[in-house]
């Protein structure tokens, strides 16, 4: 079965930096594309960043361009964001979501998601 | 970017009621309309896709339309398990964006 499990989340102060990643199992990871979507506390879901299956392309959202940085590694099966110059309103948890898309496609909905991980940026 | 407002943001509804959630979107988004629902402190869940198409393994009861700008979640009978947050989010275009949600509670 499809397993997103994301790890490195964690306490950081404003201004520095911070990489999450996400350990993908139970279907083939190089086939398609993954995003980052984020929730701050008691919010509504902001998709955050898109790669395609084999990384060449890449999407972010406004409020992180710049800052954010997604990445995959396909022959470790792992998805990661590396997130830098943190400010306090990047507080959220950080779901891993698995495109919709057959291989190679990118739908930009999610069939699949994470269990989260909790990034609070507080000095 | 596409601006997505559901209504209501909430509603108390009966076991048993037929309930329908709208989502509006500021520009046309043809069918690249998808609905997820999410419980407190777990990951959301795919719904429908593509404004009407069931998501595999989602019951009968969810139903979707519209296509454009106007888009309605109907769930035809409330079951306990249905008791959500509710969000619809537009694929038509980069960035991606999600409505503000709709929280259904049991009246």
């Amino acid at each position: 079965q499809v397993q997103l499990v994301e790890s490195g989340g964690g306490v950081v102060q404003p201004g520095r930096s911070l990489r999450v990643s996400c350990a993908a199992s139970g279907f083939i990871f190089s086939n398609h594309a993954m995003n980052w979507v984020r929730q701050a506390p008691g919010k509504g879901l902001e998709w955050v960043a898109a790669t395609s299956f084999d990384g060449s392309n890449k999407f972010y959202a406004d409020s992180v361009k710049g800052r954010f940085t997604i990445s995959r590694d396909n022959s470790k099966d792992t998805l990661s964001l590396q997130m830098n110059s943190l400010r306090t309103e990047d507080t959220a948890v950080y779901y891993c979501a698995k495109d919709r898309g057959v291989v190679r496609a990118s739908l930009y909905f999610f069939d699949y998601w994470g269990q989260g991980a909790l990034v609070t940026v507080s000095s | 970017d596409i601006q997505m407002t559901q209504s209501p943001s909430s509603l108390s509804a009966s076991i048993g009621d037929r309930v329908t959630i709208t989502c509006r979107a500021s520009q046309s988004i043809s069918t690249y309309l998808n609905w997820y629902h999410q419980k407190p402190g777990k990951a959301p869940k795919l719904l429908i896709y593509s404004a009407s198409t069931l998501q595999s393994g989602v019951p009968s009861r969810f139903s979707g339309s519209g296509s454009g700008t106007d888009f309605t979640l109907t769930i035809s009978s409330l079951q306990p398990d249905d008791f959500a947050t509710y969000y619809c989010q537009q694929s038509s275009s980069v960035p991606i964006t999600f409505g503000q949600g709709t929280r259904l509670d049991i009246k």
